[in-house]
């Protein structure tokens, strides 16, 4: 099918490590993303991957990628206040002349002081 | 460079009648899309663009039109509006998706049928 999924909620304390999680349908998928929206704003990338990497490391985002199982996570170490958000991935599909950019559900990161 | 503007901000609108929202992207990007977000299921695209004059379906497209008419604008209209078309709707570009790209987001339209 189509779909790109997430859980939708997620809790951490501040300090703590928080993973989140998502599933993806199209193995020809040529790069992954993980963006972030803060309440009333738009998406901003957060980082990405392409789909020959397993894991990628951004200062205190590292993802992770498990092609055979179709399955991308996104670890934030030192979870902080600033980082409750919404945080969705979002998968490239097809070539330059048919692709789209499909998103999942989206998960809410709440951090508790 | 303002990157992805869309206009209106926020609209009211009562059932039946019609609207378009504009996006404009000033980064010479070819790539556009109209997604709705609502509370659970997140982004769900409506319809795209891979180039000027194209346009080509997503995953909800009815009782949505588009138009890319120039590179830089892709317009989404209403013809009849109704209330499950309350939403928020986000305009994004990308350059293309054989290469990494990013897509950048509009700031978002508000949308009330009621």
């Amino acid at each position: 099918g189509e779909d790109v999924e997430q859980s939708l909620f997620l809790s951490v304390r501040e300090g703590d490590s928080s993973v989140i999680n998502c599933t993806y349908t199209d193995s020809s998928s040529t790069y992954l993303y993980w963006y972030k929206q803060e309440p009333g704003a738009g998406l901003q990338l957060l980082t990405y991957i392409f789909s020959n990497m397993d894991m990628k490391q951004d200062q205190r985002l590292t993802v992770l990628l498990n092609k055979k199982d179709k399955h991308l996570s996104l670890r934030i170490a030192d979870t902080q206040t600033g980082d409750s958000a919404i945080y969705f991935c979002a998968e490239s599909r097809g070539s330059s002349n048919t692709g789209k950019l499909i998103f999942g559900q989206g998960t809410t990161l709440q951090v508790k002081p | 460079n303002a990157g992805v503007t869309q206009t209106p901000k926020f609209r009211v609108l009562k059932t039946g009648q019609s609207m378009t929202l504009l996006c404009a992207q000033d980064m010479n990007h070819e790539y556009m899309y109209w997604y709705r977000q609502d509370p659970g299921m997140g982004l769900r695209l409506i319809h795209y663009s891979v180039g000027e004059g194209t346009t080509a379906k997503g995953e909800v497209p009815d009782g949505y039109n588009v138009s890319r008419l120039k590179k830089q604008n892709f317009l989404l209209g209403l013809e009849s509006a109704a209330p499950s078309q309350t939403s928020v709707y986000f305009c994004a570009s990308s350059h293309n998706l054989d290469e990494n790209t990013e897509a950048f987001f509009g700031q978002g339209t508000r949308l009330t049928v009621v």
